[in-house]
């Protein structure tokens, strides 16, 4: 069974920085591309960014390009994403997903709630 | 980017009743190899998103056939033949031919 679980949401100060991770199990991670995707409280989905099975194709949201770095370590079935010079838009919970060949998503993550605030 | 228009924003049914939902494009999301890349979530409240429909029409697993997925090009439609209580919840079109992909506003399906 594919499992994912997000972890290093909490409170954060606009400008400051956040980690996140998403362990995978129950699949093959080093063979799937992964997603992460938010939701601003109230509001609706939003694609943040993607990275290929060895790490060497990114992709990101125009608006967290240059601030947010995703990563992986196929060797710890981890996802990361690295979030820098955060702002009040950045606050939502923040799902990983795994992509699907088709290019959709039937695995997510429960979410981790990131907050920034003064 | 590509932007993805859903309809209506607000869905009240009653139990039984028939539901659709319409979503457009605003570039083709037919690929030259025939599939048309556009997928149905559903977001039951406090849960994480799940896929009900991709490439346009075919359920994803597990999930019930009272739930379809038509359309092609830049118009698509979700229906619900007999809408149950478990159906509650906000639905979303995505378009999966570009990056970044896009989702719709969402449409809030409740039973009346």
């Amino acid at each position: 069974e594919v499992q994912l679980a997000e972890s290093g949401g909490g409170l954060v100060q606009p400008g400051g920085s956040l980690r996140l991770s998403c362990a995978a199990s129950g699949f093959i991670f080093s063979d799937s591309w992964m997603t992460w995707v938010r939701q601003a409280p109230g509001k609706g989905l939003e694609w943040v960014a993607n990275i290929n099975e060895d790490g060497s194709d990114k992709y990101y949201l125009g608006s967290v390009k240059g601030r947010f770095t995703i990563s992986r370590d196929n060797a710890k079935n981890s996802l990361y994403l690295q979030m820098n010079s955060v702002t009040t838009d950045d606050t939502a919970v923040y799902y990983c997903a795994k992509d699907a060949l088709t290019a959709n998503y039937p695995h997510w993550g429960q979410g981790t709630l990131v907050t920034v605030s003064s | 980017d590509i932007v993805m228009t859903q309809s209506p924003l607000s869905l009240p049914v009653t139990p039984g009743e028939p539901a659709s939902i319409s979503c457009r494009s605003s570039q083709s999301l037919l690929h030259r190899n025939g599939n048309n890349y556009l997928d149905w979530y559903l977001q039951k409240p406090g849960q994480s998103p799940q896929l009900l429909i991709y490439l346009g029409s075919n359920r994803a697993s597990g999930v019930p056939d009272r739930f379809s997925g038509s359309g092609s090009g830049t118009y698509f439609t979700l229906e619900i033949s007999r809408v149950e209580a478990e159906d509650v919840g906000v639905y979303y079109c995505m378009e999966s031919l570009q990056t970044p992909k896009t989702f719709g506003q969402g449409t809030r399906l409740e039973i009346k």
